[in-house]
């Protein structure tokens, strides 16, 4: 079985440039989850979808994020424009729902300068 | 007050020793609890999932105890290849999963 996808590896962008990260889940797995996980923490969600429809983007930063999985597969996540506090590892997880666990992409690490 | 709450440590322990990891969850209507492993610059993996029966994987036992809202981690005979950072993580319904900030280990040799 395929893992979770997820491109770029790296990037790195200067402040107020945009970036797009881009993940696809394991085959099957309704529910997409995109974190963000700041050096020495433990994985910030950001946003979930079930579908194609968002469950949970509370802690999305709606001013400068945004994400989306128009036909339920795969996903985007943008950064418009980019922080040097937005510096992270962006990690995209599935889950086929229930009581199964995540499982995750190797991630986009994101340098702003 | 944070949803899963987990001593950061450091943890550095000899090769051979037992270490356990405790991590304590806010919502009581949780309804499934995993410990993950990330090493350094790498997603975090799943190790183990935590059943209210208590389940052990060869070196490693986890425990859940839902009255006291905390789950446990137990690694037995530590090895090297141990030294990591053990994510706590809290499915708390809907699907929506809640990590701890991680306890990092380190086996000396």
């Amino acid at each position: 079985e395929a893992g979770v996808a997820q491109s770029p590896r790296y990037k790195i962008i200067e402040k107020r440039q945009s970036v797009a990260f881009w993940c696809n889940p394991i085959s099957g797995h309704a529910t997409l989850y995109w974190y963000q996980q700041i050096l020495g923490q433990g994985p910030k969600l950001l946003i979930q979808f079930q579908n194609n429809g968002v469950v949970d983007d509370s802690q999305l930063p709606k001013d400068r994020f945004s994400a989306e999985r128009l036909k339920g597969v795969d996903s985007t996540l943008k950064i418009q424009p980019a922080k040097l506090e937005d510096s992270a590892v962006y990690l995209c997880a599935s889950s086929v729902g229930g009581n199964s666990p995540l499982h995750f992409g190797n991630g986009t690490r994101l340098t702003v300068t | 007050r944070k949803e899963v709450e987990q001593d950061p440590g450091p943890f550095n322990v000899p090769e051979g020793a037992t270490v356990a990891f405790n991590c304590t969850y806010s919502n009581s209507a949780s309804q499934s609890f995993f410990w993950y492993r990330q090493d350094c610059r790498k997603e975090p993996k799943l190790l183990m999932s935590v059943y209210s029966s208590g389940n052990e994987d060869g070196r490693f036992t986890a425990q859940l105890n839902r009255a006291s809202q905390y789950i446990s981690l137990l690694i037995r005979d530590s090895k090297l290849s141990d030294s990591a950072t053990y994510l706590c993580v809290v499915n708390m319904g809907g699907n929506q999963f809640y990590f701890g900030t991680g306890t990092s280990l380190t086996v000396i040799p």
